[in-house]
């Protein structure tokens, strides 16, 4: 069935430090790709997300570029800070009519000033 | 837009014991989905309602577990003879239709001792 492999974390960078957590993705079909953050004590937030082979998807500083080839969906930001501490999950939606969400475990990270 | 707003946000109980979790989702949304999500990993797909019909449940559902929907607006999940296995958070989702934005509530802890 379709799954999603994260970095495991977790990650711990200084403040404005590149970011790259990795993500790949085993499925059948053409999945779109998402990457979701929850901050602590609040809900899972969509962070970005793409559809189709080759889209970049960018939100807040952040980008994840959907790669067939590589079936990977890395999501990057140049320069960290400190209220990016949270875990961050790639997921993908293999069937666009049900939109259910497959989950990686999960990356969490932390920012220190 | 309050958000989709779950209740309770924590449960303690003993194994065997009944539990009943509500999600109320953002108005007028059609889609609503329950995940369910252990320590260190991703929420994982239990079951989602169109409007009032429940149309796919995952095999992670056993029988112990009921969801509804009436009316279309606000859901129950009940857990029925809980097990020390059934220890998560529960989380809820809404989207306006197909193909839209999941929008995530905090969800609900429990924790069966």
């Amino acid at each position: 069935g379709d799954s999603v492999t994260q970095m495991e974390g977790p990650v711990t960078l200084s403040e404005e430090a590149f970011l790259t957590i990795n993500c790949t993705y085993t499925a059948t079909g053409y999945p779109s790709l998402f990457w979701y953050v929850q901050y602590p004590g609040e809900g899972l937030q969509l962070l970005l997300k793409a559809t189709k082979a080759d889209d970049k998807g960018s939100n807040k500083g952040f980008e994840a570029t959907y790669r067939k080839e590589t079936t990977s969906f890395h999501l990057e930001k140049g320069s960290v800070q400190v209220s990016d501490s949270a875990v961050y999950f790639c997921a993908l939606s293999g069937f666009q009519g049900a939109q259910k969400l497959v989950f990686g475990q999960g990356t969490r990270l932390t920012i220190n000033p | 837009d309050t958000g989709v707003s779950q209740d309770p946000r924590h449960k303690i109980t003993k194994r065997g014991q009944n539990v009943t979790f509500r999600c109320d989702p953002i108005s007028e949304h059609n889609r609503l989905y329950w995940y369910r999500q252990t320590l260190g990993q991703g929420p994982e797909f239990l079951t989602y309602f169109q409007n009032e019909a429940q149309l796919e449940k995952s095999r992670l559902l056993s029988d112990r577990f009921s969801a509804e929907r009436p009316k279309g607006s606000f859901s129950t999940l009940e857990i029925q003879r809980t097990e020390q296995g059934d220890s998560a958070m529960y989380l809820c989702a809404s989207s306006l239709s197909v193909g839209e934005k999941l929008f995530f509530g905090s969800g609900t802890q429990l924790s069966v001792l």
